[in-house]
């Protein structure tokens, strides 16, 4: 059974439109993160959870959001997408914030139009 | 430039051969990792080694760290088609808890 899961694992969007990606854990982990990969790039790091409470961010735009309704749940809202937001999306956890092993999940494609 | 970066971009190997990868890097670190990613998956780590650590070995695979010289490697034995894979290092910096991934050495194993 999959430990992560992220839905959906394909995304296709307008420019300017607003899309949700998911993310649940069942690993029962109190740190959770985004990374954004792309075609070009490494794995890049942008937001990091722990107990639900943000503790990273590095994404600079404010058209990034995370979003933690539960502990094990953390998705990412971005707003106003454009041809660049062009990645893969994935999701990760840990058992806490820190040097420890890092799960990730199997990632959510996004192509913005 | 990057502050993690492989020492190449892509390997090539025939089955049943070694094969070494090397890792650098350019600030403080309290661990580094090795993952590998296989082609549409996400990233699966291999080995975490802290800064306290010389090396660490998981079954076939064998990472050293040398902080002296900011440098590791993940060398893999007896390699099979499925290490087929991207590898990369990432580490955590000293006072934050932010991994840095490097952008990635190709390995293809050839049967």
């Amino acid at each position: 059974d999959p430990k992560i899961i992220q839905k959906p694992k394909y995304l296709v969007a307008v420019t300017g439109s607003e899309k949700i990606l998911i993310c649940e854990q069942y690993l029962g982990h109190n740190a959770m993160y985004w990374y954004r990969q792309s075609a070009k790039k490494p794995l890049e790091f942008m937001f990091s959870y722990s107990y639900q409470k943000l503790m990273d961010n590095q994404t600079a735009s404010s058209r990034f959001q995370p979003q933690s309704s539960k502990k094990n749940h953390l998705d990412l809202q971005i707003t106003a997408l454009k041809p660049d937001d062009s990645a893969t999306y994935f999701c990760a956890s840990s058992q806490d914030r820190g040097a420890d092993t890092q799960y990730f999940g199997p990632g959510t494609r996004l192509l913005v139009l | 430039s990057q502050l993690a970066e492989e020492n190449s971009w892509a390997l090539s190997v025939h089955e049943g051969e070694s094969v070494t990868v090397n890792c650098s890097y350019k600030t403080s670190i309290t661990a580094l990792q090795w993952y590998r990613q296989k082609s549409g998956k996400g990233p699966a780590q291999l080995i975490l080694i802290r800064s306290n650590e010389r090396e660490k070995r998981n079954g076939r695979l064998r990472a050293t760290l040398d902080t002296s010289s900011q440098s590791s490697s993940l060398s893999i034995t007896a390699t099979r088609c499925e290490d087929t894979a991207v590898y990369f290092c990432a580490f955590v910096n000293t006072g934050n808890y932010k991994y840095v991934f490097g952008a990635g050495t190709r390995l293809k194993v050839i049967a």
